[in-house]
């Protein structure tokens, strides 16, 4: 059974901190994995990795992927307020067919001022 | 950018009712999704359709069908409500799998 695990669940840090979020996942016929930001109702797109040792920055936002171990971080630098939100991670699977994601149970942000 | 419109926010229905819930995407993507989510579950794929009347069964399709009559919209059909199918859902699109998907707002589904 496919399976993508995140930790921690929850983390509460002051602005300007530092965090970084984990994702692990096994799955088969892996393609990508993505990161997602949910503030209110729908998550919103920030990264796809498919490529090992590849960052992707976005501002203060950078995530990679590491394909022999199976997980990938989302760093987030100099933290704000409005960071706060779930971050979720997801696989996408290749073969035939559009599949869907699995996604893991998100990582709950809350940065303190 | 890509639309992907739901077509109520919030809903409130009875056990036993049937629920149509609306997904209209704007950007001609082969692939659209609906999940759940639940506190402490994430989300979970209910049923996925990668062209138009064609479906397949995602991780929790009982309790659910779905229609594809038209490549822009996907309805879910709640055949008769339960209360264990209170929850909040999200349709998604996208162009290719392994792309990056765009999910509508979500309907916060409430069973009574």
């Amino acid at each position: 059974e496919d399976k993508v695990v995140q930790s921690p669940l929850s983390l509460v840090v002051h602005e300007g901190d530092t965090v970084t979020l984990n994702c692990s996942y096994e799955v088969t016929n892996f393609r990508s994995l993505l990161w997602y930001k949910q503030e209110k109702k729908a998550p919103t797109f920030l990264f796809m990795l498919t490529s090992s040792g590849i960052e992707k920055k976005s501002g203060r936002l950078s995530s990679i992927l590491d394909k022999k171990e199976l997980f990938s971080i989302l760093n987030i630098t100099a933290t704000q307020t409005g960071d706060s939100a779930i971050y979720l991670c997801a696989s996408a699977l290749g073969g035939g067919g559009a599949d869907g994601l699995t996604f893991g149970k998100g990582t709950h942000l809350i940065i303190q001022p | 950018d890509v639309k992907v419109t739901q077509s109520s926010r919030y809903l409130v229905k009875r056990t036993g009712e049937k629920v149509f819930l609306e997904c209209v995407q704007d950007m001609d993507h082969e692939n659209m999704f609906w999940y759940r989510q639940d506190p402490g579950l994430g989300l979970r794929l209910i049923y996925f359709s990668y062209d138009v009347k064609m479906k397949e069964k995602g991780d929790i399709p009982e309790g659910y069908s779905v229609s594809r009559e038209k490549k822009e919209r996907f309805s879910l059909i709640l055949e008769s409500a339960s209360t264990n199918q209170t929850s909040m859902y999200l349709c998604a699109s996208s162009l290719r799998i392994g792309r990056g998907y765009t999910f509508g707002s979500g309907t916060r589904l409430t069973v009574v």
